[in-house]
């Protein structure tokens, strides 16, 4: 399968700080990218889809403001969680897909640990 | 709104027995179903995608089943391994755009 490297692994910040979280499709471009959190024992949710060179599209409930996505080339999205706080601790992973109906590849994920 | 339910939320069995994870969701309009699985802190390993036209998929020791009317999959492990421990997670995507929604997940543990 195609490959989504997600960077950081993990990053601690302390409160009121931005952090920058990566997504890259290594092997393949990449038209659309999902940005996923889960917090402990839950599941995922899906919290916006980014297409390459238009504005992500934000699932009701998330803070647009807060979460900025960037989908500036077809290998890249990125997520910048601002002014962080602890309850933003969580795992966040992303996904990428080629094409309408293939299957969509997933990141390593970042855990994210506000403090 | 697509709701997707896992039953069990956890199971724990014996090395060598076959077991069922079992997954319902609410709208059956769903382009295709996956299954994966997830290592404790990791990201998600794809296990098997189940176009909503089919009926079933099989990979190794792993078997997954769709009933798209009736809103139910189901995923056999065969002989199970302790290296089977993880949580498994299904999910749907209501268009082929592969926005996912997921399931509660089921936590399996294999002991030896």
């Amino acid at each position: 399968g195609a490959v989504v490297s997600q960077h950081p692994s993990w990053v601690i910040c302390k409160s009121g700080t931005s952090v920058k979280i990566e997504c890259r499709s290594l092997d393949f471009q990449a038209t659309t990218m999902f940005w996923y959190r889960q917090f402990p024992k839950q599941s995922l949710m899906l919290m916006a889809t980014s297409n390459e060179g238009s504005k992500a599209t934000y699932e009701q409930g998330v803070e647009k403001d807060k979460f900025l996505i960037n989908h500036a080339s077809l290998t890249l999205s990125t997520l910048t969680v601002t002014s962080a706080h602890p309850e933003d601790s969580s795992f966040y992973i992303c996904s990428a897909s080629g094409q309408t109906n293939t299957e969509a590849f997933f990141g390593q994920g970042t855990r994210l640990t506000v403090v | 709104k697509q709701e997707v339910t896992q039953i069990p939320a956890a199971l724990s069995v014996p090395e060598g027995e076959n077991l069922v994870l079992n997954c319902s969701f609410t709208d059956s309009a769903i382009y295709n179903l996956q299954w994966f699985r997830q290592d404790p802190g990791k990201g998600l390993t794809s296990l098997l995608l189940i176009q909503s036209s089919q009926r079933e998929q099989t990979s190794g020791r792993l078997n997954a089943s769709l009933d798209k009317s009736s809103g139910r999959s189901t995923l056999y492990i065969a002989a199970s391994q302790p290296g089977d421990s993880a949580t498994y997670l299904c999910a749907v995507s209501p268009t082929g755009f592969q926005k996912l929604v997921f399931g509660t997940g089921t936590r399996l543990l294999v002991s030896p």
